[in-house]
């Protein structure tokens, strides 16, 4: 979804360096959603947050902070990198008004770990 | 969360009816039936979603019988292009919109 943007699309970075992966949205969604998928499966949710102020733990949270600077802004951090940390990372919006389950997915962040 | 259980893949041949059926054995009352697109390298995108009995969109329908225990999403005429995963999720608004990704059926549509 072209309103749903993700900087950068692709990183490669050393072991134990600090990482931020950046998403933004013009759909005026209030929720937010950071998954990461590795090869052949499917998506993990790693945070989510359904206001400015609010930020919850998903399924792989560890290793992992975010960052809810604005309602469309939302960033992850990887404080220090590791090579299982090498993965694709998707950004997801929802508005907790509209369609049950709909989310809006951004293009992808290719992380790889050295 | 209620869990799927979705065939791994099927292969297919252009201009043919698909059809993915999915378990959802122990789905609750609040629960609905949504089901992602995704291609190689893309985000998922919504396709369709439903509670019971039939819903169709521009691009499938969803065919959910009397007991919710399991759902089929249909794709009509498939082209080359359709070849991607789908994934079929249950959740509640109770759940807030998070989604649990299994890990959905590679569609393979061969010429």
């Amino acid at each position: 979804d072209a309103d749903v943007t993700q900087t950068p699309r692709n990183r490669i970075t050393k072991t134990g360096k600090r990482i931020m992966l950046e998403c933004s949205q013009t759909k005026g969604h209030d929720r937010m959603y950071w998954y990461r998928q590795d090869p052949g499966l499917g998506l993990r949710l790693i945070y989510y947050s359904f206001d400015v102020k609010d930020i919850n733990k998903g399924e792989i949270s560890d290793g992992y902070s975010v960052s809810r600077q604005a309602q469309a802004k939302f960033s992850l951090s990887l404080e220090s990198a590791i090579p299982n940390q090498t993965a694709l990372y998707f950004c997801a919006t929802s508005d907790s008004q509209l369609s049950q389950n709909e989310q809006f997915f951004g293009p992808g962040t290719r992380l790889t770990v050295l | 969360l209620a869990k799927t259980t979705q065939p791994i893949s099927m292969d297919s041949y252009e201009g043919q009816e698909v059809n993915i059926t999915c378990s959802h054995n122990n789905i609750a009352t609040n629960d609905y039936i949504t089901w992602y697109q995704q291609f190689p390298s893309q985000g998922p995108r919504f396709i369709i979603q439903g509670y019971k009995t039939k819903v169709t969109n521009e691009v499938a329908s969803l065919f959910i019988p009397a007991d919710r225990k399991s759902s089929t999403l249909s794709l009509p005429r498939v082209s080359l292009s359709d070849t991607a995963v789908y994934y079929c999720l249950v959740a509640s608004r109770a759940a807030g919109n998070k989604l649990t990704f299994g890990g959905g059926t590679r569609v393979l549509v061969k010429p």
